[in-house]
């Protein structure tokens, strides 16, 4: 079992719908979440990050986190064709030290 | 805004040469990392270092080697380029409490023909 698994997709969205990326952890040790947005060719940028179970909203960004069922998710409201982009997910173990494990990444369409 | 400068955006290496990939930040961060980036596979870490002349393995660490003497460079050393070590290489820096993200440099594509 990966630690930190995604579905790699492509999710396909119309413009101005919401999109849903997923995320699940095996280690229940984990206690930082991280989203990353990466444009095709370009480096990692963070979105997000959450530790606490529950919503945390930044713009058009919500991240959720529910640890009882190990996963994590992402919502973008109002999707752009600007958010065309690979979303990975990273996790940050507890006495792992500054470590992320990621995700293999979803690749998100957004169409017009 | 954290700034992560990686020396070359592409390389071109022959087997078996000895490659440095150079890594620099300019943030003061204690932590830093190198990361390959393979289709399917996602990002795997290298090595890490928490701190000046300090390093760690990472996940992938076998055929790879770094160097970190100053704070803000931490350098990856391919000993014996090999083709399987073409790839993305990424690396990033984060501030020593834990919680923080990463900020990654725009990344390097080494081909080992």
């Amino acid at each position: 079992q990966k630690e930190v698994e995604q579905n790699s997709g492509p999710l396909s969205v119309p413009e101005g719908a919401i999109a849903s990326l997923n995320c699940t952890y095996s280690d229940r040790g984990s206690q930082s979440f991280f989203w990353y947005r990466q444009y095709s060719g370009k480096s990692p940028e963070l979105i997000m990050f959450i530790y606490s179970n529950g919503d945390k909203e930044d713009g058009r960004f919500t991240a959720q986190l529910n640890k009882a069922s190990q996963y994590v998710s992402l919502l973008i409201r109002d999707s752009q064709p600007s958010d065309s982009a690979t979303y990975l997910c990273a996790v940050q173990r507890r006495g792992g030290g500054n470590k992320l494990t990621f995700g293999t990444g979803t690749q998100l369409k957004v169409e017009l | 805004d954290v700034k992560v400068t990686q020396s070359s955006r592409y390389l071109v290496k022959r087997t078996g040469e000895k490659v440095f990939l150079e890594c620099v930040q300019d943030m003061d961060h204690e932590n830093m990392f190198w990361y390959r980036q393979d289709p399917g596979l996602g990002l795997r870490l290298i090595y890490f270092s928490y701190d000046v002349k300090m390093k760690e393995k990472g996940d992938i660490p076998e055929g790879y080697s770094v160097s970190r003497e100053k704070k803000e460079r931490f350098s990856l050393i391919l000993e014996s380029a090999s083709t399987n070590q073409t790839s993305m290489y990424l690396c990033a820096s984060s501030p020593g409490p834990i919680g923080h993200g990463y900020t990654f440099g725009s990344g390097t594509r080494l081909t080992v023909v």
